[in-house]
């Protein structure tokens, strides 16, 4: 069954780190660029970060760079997140994505991230 | 950084009617703009891609238009399961943006 499923969500304090997962199954997941994209509570859509399908190339979003890091391991056909120094506007539900001729035709079901003391 | 504008944000309509919603490219996209449709606790679905192409499994009623900056989503004959909300996205350039959601809302 092709799908991604996200792990990792929590309740974490600002300041703290917390590290995603995305688990793909059921296609060549080192065929595919592969994105972050989140979405705060009654919220739109925000594109958080991509990476390519080696892992050779990566890019942020500004609200995130620095603080953020995405990674794949292929042998795993997992995607990653590394979520520091958590803010408060960080609080979200995380969806993985494939990427397909440029849309996202696939996602996960999301974790949700809540940044709170 | 590309910006996307939709309207109308909240577009109130009954089972059968025909609506439209717009998405405005802050510059042109050419055709690398596509649309999703989000229920409420679920992931996005992807809809249209590439401005016009209806993705597999998606009823012929919706339909894509537009190129450059200026795209519309139509939806024909709405039914019951076509109220939520309507996203558009632009892949032209990194990063990838999108718009803030149209909610399409039961009259």
């Amino acid at each position: 069954q092709v799908q991604l499923v996200e792990s990792g969500g929590g309740v974490v304090q600002p300041g703290r780190s917390l590290r995603l997962s995305c688990a793909a199954s059921g296609f060549t997941f080192s065929t595919y660029p592969m994105h972050w994209v989140r979405q705060a509570p009654g919220k739109g859509l925000e594109w958080v970060a991509v990476i390519s399908n080696d892992g050779g190339n990566e890019y942020h979003a500004d609200s995130v760079k620095g603080r953020f890091t995405i990674s794949r391991d292929n042998s795993k056909d997992t995607l990653y997140l590394q979520m520091n120094s958590l803010r408060a506007e960080d609080t979200a539900v995380y969806y993985c994505a494939r990427v397909m001729t440029g849309y996202f035709d696939l996602w996960g079901r999301g974790t949700l991230v809540t940044v709170s003391s | 950084d590309i910006q996307m504008t939709q309207s109308p944000s909240s577009l109130p309509a009954s089972v059968g009617d025909r609506v439209n919603i717009t998405c405005r490219a802050s510059q042109s996209i050419s055709d690398y703009l596509h649309w999703y449709q989000q229920k409420p606790g679920k992931a996005p679905k992807p809809l249209i891609y590439s401005a016009f192409n209806l993705q597999s499994g998606v009823p012929s009623r919706f339909s894509g238009s537009g190129s450059g900056t200026d795209f519309t989503l139509t939806i024909n004959s709405l039914q019951p399961e076509d109220f939520a909300t309507y996203y558009c996205q632009q892949s032209y350039s990194t990063p990838v943006s999108f718009g803030q959601g149209t909610k399409l809302e039961i009259k």
